[in-house]
């Protein structure tokens, strides 16, 4: 099976701009987790779907927003761009959810300037 | 509140020498526990994982990591370390809820060089 896989993987952007990261889990994986990588904060929750429903969410402003589709696709949108968003922006899929393993993909390294 | 603390922030081994990398956490229930791996801009990779059972669980790469309660540790071993395992490895625990949704708590990591 295919890993999972996120677009693009490098991005630039200006503060204030909006940007949306996609995520294409593993075939037959219904859940879809985003996390953020920063050298000070370390790896921290952003949010999980689940059928197109988000069921966890971490502790991040409201300019942090996903969705996910019938085909399990997820994206993550960030509005309003701050320097402190410049991040690794990590995906993970897993089968049903609860405790099952989640896989990453590459991850996303957005730079806000 | 669940918590995931990697003590060492670095650790330089000699290639050959044998390694163990510290996790504890704190989990009111049974944990799941995962070791990830991630080199240089890349994603994380699965090393093991501890849902139940023998305490001892064997890994990828010829990683193996025990769970002890008693002592709400986790910690990854190695008995002979290559040159390739130079990488930053993430404990993290799985907090699962009634309700099915999970996420992952991650510790702070290790950064793991090894000397030829």
């Amino acid at each position: 099976k295919a890993g999972v896989t996120q677009t693009p993987r490098y991005l630039i952007k200006t503060r204030g701009q909006q940007v949306t990261l996609s995520c294409s889990p593993i075939s037959g994986h219904r859940s879809v987790s985003w996390y953020q990588q920063t050298p000070g904060q370390g790896l921290q929750f952003l949010f999980e779907y689940f059928s197109e429903t988000q069921r966890n969410k971490g502790n991040f402003p409201g300019r942090f927003s996903g969705r996910q589709f019938s085909n399990s696709r997820s994206e993550m949108n960030v509005s309003t761009l701050e320097l402190g968003d410049s991040a690794l922006y990590l995906c993970a899929s897993s089968t049903e959810g609860a405790g099952e393993t989640q896989y990453f993909g590459p991850g996303t390294r957005l730079l806000v300037l | 509140a669940q918590s995931v603390t990697q003590p060492d922030i670095h650790i330089t081994v000699s290639e050959g020498a044998s390694l163990e990398l510290r996790c504890n956490y704190s989990y009111g229930a049974t944990p799941y526990l995962f070791w990830y791996v991630q080199s240089p801009g890349q994603g994380l990779q699965l090393l093991l994982k501890y849902f139940s059972g023998d305490t001892l669980v064997q890994g990828i790469k010829g990683f193996e990591a025990e769970f002890k309660r008693s002592q709400s540790s986790f910690n990854l071993r190695k008995p002979s370390v290559h040159w390739s395992d130079a990488a930053e490895y993430f404990c993290a625990v799985g907090a699962a809820f009634s309700g099915g949704y999970n996420k992952l708590i991650f510790g702070a990591g290790t950064r793991l060089a090894v000397h030829p």
